[in-house]
């Protein structure tokens, strides 16, 4: 979905770096999510946020970190990398407001390799 | 959190309907269940979403029994395009927490 943008689309780091992955959206929606996905596996939620003063951790939060910079942008990083945490990142992105069950939208995703 | 169980795989051919099971037995009163399409390196996309009978878009139909412990999303004479990882999601609005839980999806591949 074109509303909501992550950068880089690929990176290539090392061992014990800090790195940040960012996500930006102008759908104007509450609550943003990141997620990550390794091969033959589902997605697994990270971190999510309600709003700008909200963070929640996910299934597989330790050894990432977020912030909710505003409504627009949701950051994740990644402290010390390591290499397990090679995968596709997607960020998404939904409305409360929706009026049924929240519907996700997600960006292009991010394909980080940590040699 | 509602679980479900969906097929890891099916296979198809082109033009023919393909209709993928999703079970959810401990589904909640206010659940709705909604599917999405994932294609290879990209984020999944929403398809369809419903609460109970038949839903039908532009895209395909879902199929939800009175009991609501399962769904069924049909896909009307698929293409090659269709091929792509379904996944089976259930949970409701809720302020408290995220509802949604992706699993392993069906790889769905669609045969000339």
């Amino acid at each position: 979905d074109a509303d909501v943008t992550q950068t880089p689309r690929n990176r290539i780091t090392k061992t014990g770096k800090r790195i940040m992955l960012e996500c930006s959206q102008t759908k104007g929606h509450d609550r943003m999510y990141w997620y990550r996905q390794d091969p033959g596996l589902g997605l697994r939620l990270i971190y999510y946020s309600f709003d700008v003063k909200d963070i929640n951790k996910g299934e597989i939060s330790d050894g990432y970190s977020v912030s909710r910079q505003a409504q627009a942008k949701f950051s994740l990083s990644l402290e010390s990398a390591i290499p397990n945490q090679t995968a596709l990142y997607f960020c998404a992105t939904s409305d409360l407001n929706s009026g049924t069950q929240e519907t996700q939208y997600f960006g292009p995703g991010t394909r980080l390799l940590v040699l | 959190l509602a679980k479900t169980t969906q097929p890891i795989s099916m296979d198809s051919y082109e033009g023919q309907e393909v209709n993928i099971t999703c079970s959810h037995n401990n589904i909640a009163t206010n659940d709705y269940i909604t599917w999405y399409q994932q294609f290879p390196s990209q984020g999944p996309r929403f398809i369809i979403q419903g609460y109970k009978t038949k839903v039908t878009n532009e895209v395909a139909s879902l199929f939800i029994p009175a009991d609501r412990k399962s769904s069924t999303l049909s896909l009307p004479r698929v293409s090659l395009s269709d091929t792509a990882v379904y996944y089976c999601l259930v949970g409701g609005m809720n302020s408290g927490y995220s509802t949604l839980t992706f699993g392993k999806g069906t790889m769905l591949l669609v045969s000339p």
